[in-house]
């Protein structure tokens, strides 16, 4: 299986603050790689497809970039409903694997 | 707007078999262009897609689990269905169904059930 692997597993930032989440894939994976939102009590919630391809309805707050083995999430300003854990998903080969999360809490 | 409903029992014995069902509304299952899977999340393994059906019917199984599950159909329901054999406390989860749009190159999860959480205990 694919490894994915994510850093920091968690960070503290403040409402306004550039949040910037890193995933690696264990080998290459193209594009093939998502990133979703998950919050407490609530199944995860497809943020981003492709790498940089932003879901219908998701503030363009969040982008999505990189290729390869090394992926990035950022999230330009941080808005309260955006406390939450972070996955990121690779299908480039199967079965499609998560990365462990990366939780952003109030500093 | 699709929607995604587990149903089935929360506590289940060990050895014992599990059966969840996943009930789509807003859409149908038999669309060429969607298919549908099954992923747990436990606090040990984290996410981990179980599997998936195609709308030919045809089925794709995560290797760790294979020979312990099934993912079947009833298409006069609108239901895809997971059945998990020979249980232990290490199946314990939240188990999620979820949609994929095929028409899309990367296989991403679109749409998502609540979860159902399942106890592995005697």
């Amino acid at each position: 299986d694919i490894q994915m692997t994510q850093s920091p597993s968690s960070l503290s930032a403040s409402v306004g603050d550039r949040v910037t989440i890193t995933c690696r894939a264990s080998q290459s994976i193209s594009r093939y790689l998502s990133w979703y939102q998950q919050k407490p009590g609530t199944a995860p919630k497809l943020l981003i497809y492709a790498a940089y391809s932003l879901e219908s309805g998701v503030p363009s707050r969040f982008s999505g970039s990189g290729s390869g083995t090394d992926f990035t999430l950022t999230i330009t300003s941080l808005q309260p409903e955006d406390f939450a854990t972070y996955y990121c998903q690779q299908s480039y080969k199967n079965p499609p694997t998560f990365g462990p999360g990366t939780t952003v809490d109030v500093k | 707007q699709v929607q995604l409903q587990e149903s089935g029992p929360g506590l289940v014995k060990p050895s014992q078999t599990l059966s969840l069902t996943c009930t789509v509304s807003g859409g149908s299952i038999n669309n060429n262009d969607y298919y549908w899977s099954w992923i747990r999340q436990s606090a040990g393994k984290g996410l981990e897609w179980i599997g998936c059906i195609f709308p030919s019917g045809n089925t794709n199984y995560n290797p760790s689990l294979e020979s312990r599950v099934t993912i079947s159909t009833d298409t006069s329901k609108n239901q895809f269905s997971l059945e998990v054999r020979s249980l232990t406390a290490a199946d314990t989860a939240l188990y999620y169904c979820a949609r994929t749009n095929i028409l899309r190159a990367t296989r991403s999860f679109d749409y998502w059930g609540q979860g159902i959480l399942v106890t592995v205990s005697t």
